[in-house]
């Protein structure tokens, strides 16, 4: 089967950085997902990582270590519309490609 | 460019009223199609996913099926509703080979069983 741990929730101020880890463990492992998704709202794709290393997108940044089973996404810059709910995905190929959710970080920008 | 469409966004019903929960997608072709549920403040589970007209795969045992009669078409239904079947549902997609880009959700439904 498949596992994923996140941290609950995380809080920071507005222009700091913050850093919200991901550990897995799966079997048939693709690559890993981040996606953001606000109250009451849909997930939106932020970003993924199929090697390891860093993934730079304007202020979103994400890193994987294949052999940890680790990744985090690295946000800088915060701003009050980051305050929302960010998922690990990994994708993983048990006889098909789909994505298995972690249970989420809430993040909580504040002044 | 792409759109998927999921309706209706609430909806309230009885237990033991039946369920019909549909999404489309635009400007696409062959997609692979999902559908997922999120309980309140928790992640997103894998309830049914779908590579064709006609070829559905559950994920999880339960009182829900899903039917796909058009290539863009997919169905989430329940003959009796359960309270625990309350919940943000999720329809999504996506395309063979897209491997460096992720899903695209719906806006979603939000399904109350009383």
């Amino acid at each position: 089967g498949q596992s994923l741990e996140q941290p609950s929730e995380v809080t920071a101020v507005e222009g700091a950085i913050v850093q919200m880890n991901c550990t897995y463990q799966t079997s048939g492992f693709y690559g890993l997902s981040w996606y953001q998704q606000h109250d009451g709202g849909a997930p939106t794709f932020l970003s993924y990582n199929a090697l390891d290393g860093l993934e730079e997108t304007g202020r979103f940044s994400s890193f994987l270590s294949r052999s940890d089973s680790y990744g985090y996404l690295l946000l800088q810059e915060l701003q009050m519309k980051d305050s929302a709910s960010y998922f690990c995905a990994v994708k993983v190929n048990t006889g098909f490609q789909k994505l298995v959710f972690g249970t989420g970080t809430r993040l909580l920008v504040s002044p | 460019s792409q759109t998927i469409h999921q309706w209706p966004a609430t909806l309230v019903q009885p237990v033991g009223s039946p369920l019909s929960l549909e999404c489309t997608v635009e400007g696409t072709s062959n997609p692979n199609l999902y559908w997922y549920r999120q309980a309140a403040g928790r992640g997103l589970q894998l309830l049914f996913y779908s590579i064709g007209i006609d070829q559905i795969s559950s994920e999880v045992p339960q009182n829900l099926s899903a039917s796909r009669p058009q290539d863009r078409q997919f169905i989430l239904s329940s003959k009796k509703l359960l309270l625990s079947d309350s919940g943000f549902y999720l329809c999504a997609w996506s395309v063979m080979g897209r491997t460096g880009f992720g899903y695209t959700f719906g806006s979603g439904t939000r399904l109350t069983v009383v």
